[in-house]
């Protein structure tokens, strides 16, 4: 099966600056690639995706890059603020009946003034 | 948020008893899901369903079922609750696996603590 591994698992940047987290992936196969922020306590939520026939999506300051040769994908976050404190997951969906995610082990960014 | 509802929000039971968690949504998606969250792990799927009385495993169903008798609504019972079983549970929902509607919305989560 699929296995997602995403570095780093804490990230501490100072606001304003640049965040970036790295996912790799196992499965030639798999196609959609969704980031989700989980706030403490809070369900996760999606804040950008990609898919395969895609190299890069930019939604304001979010922007994801996706390496097919490479299997890996990276989120990137410009312009932090301590609203973007949170803990962030990526994840990826093979083939099949249904878009299974696997997800990684998430990345605990905080956001110091 | 996504019309998902999750039922009960905080259990607390005693090793060896049955428990079923409840996922109720009003959005008419086809696709449903079961993960656990725990530290360190992110989340992991336990069983999915892609219809009614359609469903499948995960990476991590021992121990668990499910059941779907209507669209709305994804029953996931632990049999024989054990301590390693101790847990947020969170049901997700899709619309479909097509390009543009794969996209999994999350209910707010259950917290189970099995003593």
């Amino acid at each position: 099966g699929e296995n997602v591994e995403q570095h780093p698992s804490t990230l501490s940047v100072q606001e304003g600056d640049s965040a970036v987290i790295k996912c790799t992936y196992s499965d030639s196969a798999s196609n959609y690639f969704p980031w989700y922020k989980q706030e403490l306590g809070k369900r996760p939520q999606l804040i950008i995706d990609i898919r395969s026939n895609v190299g890069e999506k930019k939604d304001q300051r979010i922007a994801v890059t996706l390496n097919k040769t490479a299997k890996h994908f990276s989120l990137h976050i410009t312009e932090t603020q301590p609203e973007d404190s949170a803990v962030y997951f990526c994840a990826a969906t093979g083939s099949g009946t249904a878009s299974k995610l696997t997800f990684g082990t998430g990345t605990r960014l905080q956001v110091t003034l | 948020d996504a019309g998902i509802t999750q039922s009960p929000r905080h259990k607390v039971t005693e090793t060896g008893t049955p428990v079923t968690l409840r996922c109720h949504q009003t959005e008419n998606h086809r696709y449903m899901y079961w993960y656990r969250q725990d530290p360190g792990h992110g989340l992991r799927l336990i069983h999915y369903s892609y219809g009614v009385k359609d469903t499948d495993k995960g990476e991590v169903s021992d121990g668990y079922s499910v059941s779907r008798s209507k669209t709305e609504d994804f029953l996931l019972t632990l049999e024989s609750a054990t301590s390693s079983q101790t847990s947020v549970y969170f049901c997700a929902i899709s619309e479909s696996v097509g390009p543009g509607l794969e996209t999994q919305y999350f209910g707010p989560g259950t917290r189970l603590l099995v003593l």
